[in-house]
């Protein structure tokens, strides 16, 4: 079995400071791990995931993640917020790199202020 | 390439009338899976169709079916609706090589909304 626990329903940080977004895994098997972000009223866009390669994984708009296996954690990070980052984020886990059903975690509401 | 295309973008129905969304995945992508995303449950696996056969199916009532076509465009079917049945319907689909799944991709989604 699989699942994801994102530690913080909301974060909320002033523009121009760091972001952090927790999330924390729990899988059988060698998992593929991945961020999604959520505007409103939109559908879900891939901001980066890991699949077994470099355990720090880029991803668009200045978001980064480390994959920490003894962690059993796949937090996501970005240096300087900005007021688009707004919006709902999820963390995402598969079992390896087969076919497999996505566990999404509840999500965090980043909140940008000025 | 053009991205997953899910329509409509919104409907409205009557408990106990039935609905049918469509999803068309990226070209090329054969694997279509389904997500019902609500504010109470958040996003929750309904099922996944690969080549025009269910691979996987969440763990939702027989109300709640689909398919695939030849051409990999999916559909799904919800029966006597329910006030309950009203959210986001996601639809995702995925590149498989040699089995390895490459990620999945979204589409906007179908915003149901049962009265």
């Amino acid at each position: 079995a699989q699942s994801v626990t994102q530690l913080d329903s909301h974060v909320s940080v002033s523009e121009g400071t760091p972001v952090l977004l927790r999330c924390n895994y729990s899988s059988s098997y060698s998992p593929s791990l991945f961020w999604y972000v959520q505007h409103p009223n939109k559908g879900l866009q891939l901001l980066l995931k890991y699949t077994s390669a470099a355990t720090l994984v880029k991803g668009i708009n200045g978001f980064e993640a480390e994959f920490k296996k003894s962690e059993t954690s796949f937090h996501l990070t970005k240096p300087s917020a900005h007021m688009s980052d707004a919006a709902e984020y999820f963390c995402v886990v598969t079992l390896g790199s087969g076919y497999s059903t996505l566990t999404f975690g509840k999500g965090t509401m980043l909140l940008v202020s000025p | 390439k053009a991205g997953v295309t899910q329509t409509p973008r919104y409907l409205i129905k009557t408990r106990g009338q039935q609905v049918t969304l469509s999803c068309s995945p990226i070209s090329g992508h054969r694997s279509v899976s389904w997500y019902q995303q609500t504010p109470g449950q958040g996003l929750q696996f309904l099922f996944e169709y690969f080549s025009e056969t269910q691979r996987n199916k969440g763990n939702f009532p027989g109300r709640f079916s689909g398919r695939q076509f030849s051409n990999s465009r999916s559909e799904m079917n919800v029966s006597t609706l329910e006030l309950g049945d009203s959210a986001l319907y996601l639809c995702a689909s995925s590149e498989e090589n040699r089995g390895r799944i490459d990620g999945y991709t979204f589409g906007s989604g179908t915003r149901l909304t049962v009265v």
